[in-house]
C-alpha cells in the first residue's frame, strides 16, 4: 500500500526566512507524481508544486523549491523568504502514473512570525 | 468559470439521518472525487469517478454512496449517517486521469452528525 508520511504537525519560521517541511513516502512503483497543496485557513486546497518521479530535477516555483530523493522516498518543500501569506496548513500528495488515486500525509501546520 | 463548487458549506444531521452533498464543475473535466478531511488524518479518499456512468471506490467508501449521470456533477449520499462521519468534505477535479494532472478542489463541506 502507498502511504505518504509528513512527520513534522507543526513548523514556524520567521518572516523572510527559509523553512523546509518534510514529507516521505512508501511505494513499490518506479513511475509517479509527487505534489504540496496548501490549505489557508479558508480551507481551499491549492496546488504548489509538483515532480515526476522519472525528472531528477527538482522543480521549483518562484519561491518555493523541492529536494525531490528518489532512492531515498524524501520529497521535501523549502520555502525560501517566507511571507505571512505563507501560513496555511502544507499537504504532501503522491500519485501513480496509471493509478486513480492520490494519497495525502497528513500535513504540516506551517506559522509565520512577523 | 466557477471552477469546482460544492452545496451546502454547513450541514447539521441527526444520526440515521441521510443527505446528498452536491458537488459539481465547470470545466468538462473527466476525473472527479470526493475526500473526507479529519484532524490528524490529512485527506483520504471516499469515491472517485473517471468519467460519466464510471465510479469506484476508495480508501474509506463504507456509508458512502455516489453516481455520475453527467461529466459536470458528482453527487456524494449519506444513507444512514453516523457520528463517524463527521468531517470536512472536499470535491476535486482533474481534467483526466494520468498521473501529472493535478486536482482542483471545491471549498469544502463542514458536515457535524450528532
Amino acid at each position: 500500500a502507498q502511504t505518504v508520511t509528513q512527520s513534522q504537525p507543526e513548523m514556524s519560521v520567521q518572516e523572510a526566512e527559509t523553512v523546509t517541511l518534510s514529507c516521505t513516502y512508501d511505494t513499490s512503483e518506479s513511475d509517479y507524481y509527487l505534489f504540496w497543496y496548501k490549505q489557508p485557513p479558508s480551507r481551499q486546497m491549492i496546488l504548489v508544486i509538483r515532480q515526476e518521479a522519472y525528472k531528477q530535477q527538482n522543480a521549483t516555483e518562484n519561491r518555493f523549491s523541492v529536494n525531490f530523493q528518489k532512492a531515498a522516498k524524501s520529497f521535501s518543500l523549502k520555502i525560501s523568504d517566507s511571507q505571512l501569506g505563507d501560513a496555511a496548513m502544507y499537504f504532501c500528495a503522491y500519485r501513480v502514473d496509471t493509478g486513480n488515486q492520490f494519497y495525502f500525509g497528513t500535513g504540516t501546520s506551517l506559522t509565520v512570525i512577523p | 468559470n466557477a471552477g469546482v463548487t460544492q452545496t451546502p458549506k454547513f450541514q447539521v444531521l441527526k444520526t440515521g439521518q441521510s443527505m446528498t452533498l452536491q458537488c459539481a464543475q465547470d470545466m468538462n473535466h473527466e476525473y472527479m472525487s470526493w475526500y473526507r478531511q479529519d484532524p490528524g488524518m490529512g485527506l483520504r479518499l471516499i469515491h472517485y469517478s473517471v468519467g460519466a456512468g464510471i465510479t469506484d471506490q476508495g480508501e474509506v467508501p463504507n456509508g458512502y454512496n455516489v453516481s455520475r449521470s453527467t461529466t459536470e456533477d458528482f453527487p456524494l449520499r449519506l444513507l444512514s449517517a453516523a457520528p463517524s462521519q463527521t468531517s470536512v468534505y472536499f470535491c476535486a477535479s482533474s481534467p483526466g486521469t494520468g498521473g501529472w494532472e493535478t486536482q482542483y478542489f471545491g471549498p469544502g463541506t463542514r458536515l457535524l452528525v450528532l
